[in-house]
């Protein structure tokens, strides 16, 4: 099956500074990438769509200026959380869109886990 | 915004028993998928049912899809401690619009 890295798997930071987290797809290419945020016990609140080439859409609530999102390429999409603070602490889950099947399934990253001090 | 809605939000069962969870969802969807995920960890794809469907099998799986109530239930049988996992549903709309919306989640406590 298709295989969805994320980098890194847990991070802590201070408040006030930037921090990225990579999502790659290992095995095929992905022109769509997915961020969620989770928070503890909460289900997964999707973020920002990511398409290569071409700037993200992000949902209703979420600042673009705080969370960059960036798809640089087929396999890679990258989210940088800006001037960090505490309340950005969470569980940050990216998923890639494969469409050789027969549908257009997500596949999810194993998470990254980012605690602002 | 999220529009599913599991039920129960935790359910705890003995090993060897069925589990069975619910989700309702609001709008007009393609397909609802069922995940799992373990304690700070990914989510895994357990299986995906289309509008068109009502009732899809995987193992030890069976989900139901009810168009006209907007439901699907995910029934697990013959449980097993390793099931122990928060599982979501999660439904996308369609077309060129693959966005999935994920409902709150059940957590699934098996004990040995």
């Amino acid at each position: 099956g298709a295989v969805v890295s994320q980098h890194p798997s847990w991070v802590i930071c201070k408040s006030g500074t930037s921090v990225k987290i990579e999502c790659r797809s290992l095995d095929f290419q992905a022109t769509t990438m997915f961020w969620y945020r989770q928070f503890p016990k909460q289900s997964l609140m999707l973020m920002a769509t990511s398409n290569e080439g071409s700037k993200a859409t992000y949902e209703q609530g979420v600042e673009k200026d705080k969370f960059l999102i960036n798809h640089a390429s087929l396999t890679l999409s990258t989210l940088t959380v800006t001037s960090a603070h505490p309340e950005d602490s969470s569980f940050y889950i990216c998923s890639a869109q494969d469409y050789r099947g027969q549908y257009n399934e997500q596949f999810f990253g194993p998470g990254t886990r980012l605690t602002v001090l | 915004s999220q529009q599913g809605e599991e039920d129960p939000q935790a359910l705890s069962i003995q090993e060897g028993e069925n589990a069975t969870m619910n989700c309702s969802y609001k709008t007009s969807i393609n397909n609802l998928q069922w995940y799992r995920q373990n304690s700070g960890r990914g989510l895994v794809h357990l299986i995906l049912i289309r509008s068109n469907e009502r009732e899809k099998h995987s193992g030890r799986l069976r989900v139901t899809l009810d168009t006209s109530k907007k439901s699907s239930s995910l029934l697990i049988t013959a449980s097993r401690a390793a099931d122990t996992a928060s599982y979501f549903c999660a439904t996308d709309g369609g077309g060129s619009n693959y966005k999935l919306t994920f409902g709150k989640g059940t957590l699934l406590t098996v004990n040995p």
